[in-house]
């Protein structure tokens, strides 16, 4: 089983700022085959980026994902207001699909 | 567009079967290249993906669920099931339905139900 870590587990920034959120695999994830999700609090999580980098329909180009191998990024490139929440990557390179822990993006 | 509902149980006691069910609407259970899957959220936790299945009705589940889980699929009510044997306070959670594409990532997902295994 790919075990998936995130780091910070909580990032407080100020709306306009720049969101880095890093995703590390324990090993190297397949053909870059890496989701990541926003949810909200009562809301189910809703899919922003799969295959690494490519944006899930209707999610705004501030949102972006890079990486490969066993380091992946989602970066937020200006906080607004409902972007504040919590963000978990998923991999699916192999069988057993596993999610991070999370990153809370909170409001500074 | 795709949508999906949980209904089942909110309560269920322990060593008893917790059975939901996902009923999908705007599209058919039995297009090609979507799996249907089950993922669950304890409180204030992260997210475990339980298991899918395919139309035809071949399954995968998480290795760590396996012994317990068993997920079916019903084509003529567009609708899949998931039971899960033997519960304790663990298996407490929100559990969640998805749209499982190839079977990559998940999109999209049903709202949720959350089930409370106590007597």
């Amino acid at each position: 089983e790919i075990v998936l870590t995130q780091s910070p587990g909580t990032l407080s920034l100020s709306p306009g700022e720049r969101a880095t959120l890093s995703c590390r695999a324990s090993q190297s994830v397949s053909s870059s085959y890496l989701a990541w999700y926003q949810q909200k609090p009562g809301q189910a999580p809703r899919l922003l980026i799969y295959g690494a980098s490519s944006r899930a329909t209707g999610i705004p180009d501030r949102f972006s994902g890079s990486g490969s191998g066993t380091d992946f990024t989602l970066t937020i490139s200006r906080l607004e207001p409902e972007d504040f929440a919590v963000y978990y990557c998923q991999q699916y390179g192999s069988s057993t699909r596993t999610f991070g822990p999370g990153t809370k993006v909170d409001i500074k | 567009q795709v949508q999906l509902q949980e209904s089942g149980p909110g309560l269920v006691k322990p060593s008893q079967t917790l059975s939901l069910t996902c009923t999908v609407s705007g599209g058919s259970i039995s297009s090609g290249g979507y799996y249907w899957s089950w993922i669950r959220q304890h409180p204030g936790k992260g997210l475990e993906w339980i298991g899918y299945i395919y139309y035809s009705g071949s399954t995968y589940y998480n290795p760590s669920l396996k012994s317990r889980v068993t997920i079916s699929v019903d084509t003529s009510k567009n609708q899949f099931s998931l039971k899960l044997s033997s519960v304790t306070a663990a298996d407490t959670a929100v559990y969640y339905c998805a749209v499982n594409w190839n079977p990559n990532w998940f999109d999209p997902w049903g709202q949720g139900t959350l089930v409370t295994v106590s007597s």
